[in-house]
């Protein structure tokens, strides 16, 4: 089965960084994914990680340790338009499925 | 990336009758999926829709209540059947990009049943 937690809302200040963690345990692990999500609004793809490590895309990065079964998404230099959802998901390569976290509400104060 | 369309973009609808929605996506994938999404809350995996055999449910979701067609490559149907006001909700439909795993969403339908 499938269990995936994040925080379920986190608040910053523009400008400021935040992280926000992503733990999970999963079977036929082959990727994990973070999607941002406005009210309203389909997800959107952000980043993904199969390998331990960064992966760095402008003010989005994003950090595996699959040893661990952490992930973090990192954002820089926030901006009042990064308020949303932020969703963390597990790609299971044994049955070629995607499985979401509840979602992290982040709140973006000026 | 890929772009998809779904319709109805929203729809209120009678307790006891069925909805039909329709998912287009630009280019030929091999993994199309449907979620579901209630207020305030993630999404739920609904089943895969498989190309030329039957869907692939899960647990708590099943064919006589949400019967999906995927007749070619591009083209997906889920129909919510015989509808109460729990189903109300947001229904996604999804694509998986092959070689890089990565999905993308259609823009969502919202659903009300009254």
């Amino acid at each position: 089965g499938q269990n995936i937690d994040q925080p379920t809302e986190m608040t910053a200040t523009e400008g400021a960084i935040v992280q926000i963690n992503c733990t999970y345990q999963t079977s036929g692990f082959n990727g994990l994914f973070w999607y941002q999500q406005h009210a309203g609004e389909a997800p959107t793809f952000l980043s993904y990680n199969v390998l331990d490590g960064l992966e760095e895309k402008g003010r989005f990065s994003s950090f595996l340790s699959r040893s661990k079964g952490y992930s973090y998404l990192l954002l820089k230099e926030l901006q009042m338009k990064d308020s949303a959802s932020y969703l963390c998901a597990v790609r299971d390569g044994d049955f070629n499925k995607f499985y979401f976290g509840s979602g992290t509400k982040l709140n973006v104060k000026p | 990336s890929a772009v998809i369309s779904q319709k109805p973009s929203r729809d209120i609808c009678q307790r006891g009758t069925s909805l039909t929605i329709q998912c287009q996506v630009d280019s030929q994938v091999t993994m199309m999926f449907w979620y579901r999404q209630q207020p305030g809350q993630s999404l739920t995996l609904i089943a895969t829709a498989n190309q030329g055999s039957e869907a692939t449910y899960e647990s708590g979701f099943v064919i006589d209540k949400f019967p999906i067609s995927r007749p070619n490559l591009t083209f997906s149907t889920l129909t919510v059947s015989n509808m109460s006001p729990e189903d109300s909700s947001i229904y996604l439909c999804s694509v998986e990009l092959a070689d890089t795993y990565e999905q993308y969403f259609g823009p969502g339908t919202r659903l009300t049943v009254t």
